[in-house]
């Protein structure tokens, strides 16, 4: 099955203790991304990637990093969690080329004490 | 301004009404357009792309305004499983930025 998957899908975890949440899609997609979703304000994009070792910010990327080794897996690393990094997590990808459907993953739902 | 813009309802419709939701988007080098639909906190999923030329996929017909920076999508005969928050989506070549969501009740 065509699919995008994350893990952990719920993660509590204390201020300045670092985390990756992982992303993996089976699609052969080049194109990655990871958004924050808060109430409010709508999804916002923190870092995209085109291909595999080409990454590059999007609109909120401070206390996030990301690395592309292989095509499938995008991780979202924060090296130090704050409280305002609390949100719901989405990844997503696509082929290359502006007009195709992005495909999601389930979230992660982080919160961070 | 916020660089792409919904109202965000609640709409709160009864079934088979016909119910319209705007978008506008202020940067006018956007290339691709979107209407996607998400389920409470789940992800978000692909409801039609927008052309320029319009285009109907059932019950629901998106159209693009290039000139007035403006999308629109309208859904015929709502049914109660359109439920939903209706998200209007912008590519600015590499990234996607996303309007903040209308919310859609359709009432029995």
């Amino acid at each position: 099955e065509a699919q995008v998957t994350q893990n952990p899908r719920y993660l509590i975890t204390v201020t300045g203790k670092k985390l990756t949440v992982t992303c993996s899609q089976n699609m052969n997609h080049e194109y990655m991304s990871w958004y924050r979703q808060d109430p409010g304000l709508g999804l916002r994009q923190i870092y995209y990637s085109m291909n595999v070792e080409v990454t590059d910010k999007g609109d909120v990327p401070e206390g996030y990093k990301v690395s592309r080794k292989e095509k499938r897996n995008f991780p979202l690393i924060l090296e130090s969690p704050s409280p305002n990094q609390t949100s719901l997590y989405f990844c997503a990808s696509k082929l290359a080329g502006g007009t195709y459907e992005q495909y999601f993953g389930p979230g992660t739902r982080l919160t961070v004490t | 301004r916020k660089e792409v813009e919904q109202d965000p309802g609640p709409f709160n419709v009864p079934e088979g009404a016909t119910v319209a939701f705007n978008c506008t988007y202020s940067n006018s080098a956007s290339q691709s357009f979107f209407w996607y639909r998400q389920d409470c906190r789940k992800e978000p999923k692909l409801l039609m792309s927008v052309y320029s030329s319009g285009n109907e996929d059932g019950r629901f017909t998106a159209q693009l305004n290039r000139a007035s920076q403006y999308i629109s999508l309208l859904i015929r005969d709502s049914k109660l499983s359109d439920s939903a928050t209706y998200l209007c989506v912008v590519n600015n070549g590499q990234n996607f930025v996303f309007g903040p969501g209308t919310r859609l009740s359709v009432l029995p």
